[in-house]
């Protein structure tokens, strides 16, 4: 069974820095892309950006509001994917999920964890 | 890159069936057959409906199908049941690499 565990999340001032880790069981982590997904307090969800598998390059791709702020990367001897958060916002405030995609190429996202909020005020 | 347009809610009766839209542009839903839904009860995660604009994951009900005509998707819902009460949110790939989600629906069984 697929488990994703998020955490790293609470409250920070703007301006600041933030690290969010997802722990990650039941799949071959190493072969499966990973994106980062947010939801606003009450609102829609955002995808916030993706890193492929080694294998395809560990390339990153990010959504324009975040890039250049926030940056994914993996670990796969821990089977943990991280994302990076600086110069946080206040609009930066939701939680945010792990999500997987275990078919690479494809473009959808098979599973997702329970997520951790990310609080960002004064 | 805008949401996509969703209807804020639709509503139905037990065992009827209704159709979720979801609008986007040449860029993402017209461009491409990469429409993926996703169902979301309250305090929970989201969970893959659809994908590939009418594939169903393993273990999804058959009461769910997708379909795609030019820029607008939709999801339909057939045999209404209690349990089908959540928001849904459509998402598609995108010209610029990236992925862009619906402004979401609230599904209520009256």
């Amino acid at each position: 069974e697929v488990q994703l565990v998020e955490s790293g999340g609470g409250l920070v001032k703007p301006g600041g820095s933030l690290r969010l880790s997802c722990a990650a069981s039941g799949f071959t982590f190493s072969n499966a892309w990973m994106s980062w997904v947010r939801q606003t307090p009450g609102k829609g969800l955002e995808w916030v950006g993706r890193i492929r598998s080694k294998t395809d390059g560990a390339t990153t791709d990010y959504a324009a509001p975040v890039k250049g702020r926030f940056t994914l990367s993996r670990d796969d001897s821990k089977n943990t994917l991280y994302l990076q958060m600086n110069s946080l916002k206040t609009e930066d405030t939701a939680v945010y999920y792990c999500t997987t995609t275990l078919l690479r190429w494809t473009t959808y996202f098979d599973n997702w964890g329970q997520g951790t909020l990310v609080t960002v005020s004064s | 890159q805008s949401a996509l347009t969703q209807p804020a809610s639709v509503s139905g009766s037990p065992g009827q069936s209704i159709t979720i839209s979801c609008t986007g542009t040449s860029s993402d839903v017209g461009g491409y057959n990469y429409v993926s839904w996703y169902q979301q009860h309250p305090g929970k995660a989201p969970k893959l409906m659809i994908y590939d604009v009418s594939n169903r994951p393993s273990g999804v009900s058959n009461r769910f199908s997708g379909s795609k005509s030019g820029n607008t998707a939709s999801l339909t819902i057939s045999g209404l049941q209690a349990e089908d009460e959540a928001d849904y949110y459509c998402s598609s790939y995108t010209s610029i690499s990236n992925y862009v989600f619906g402004t979401g629906t609230k599904v209520t069984v009256l």
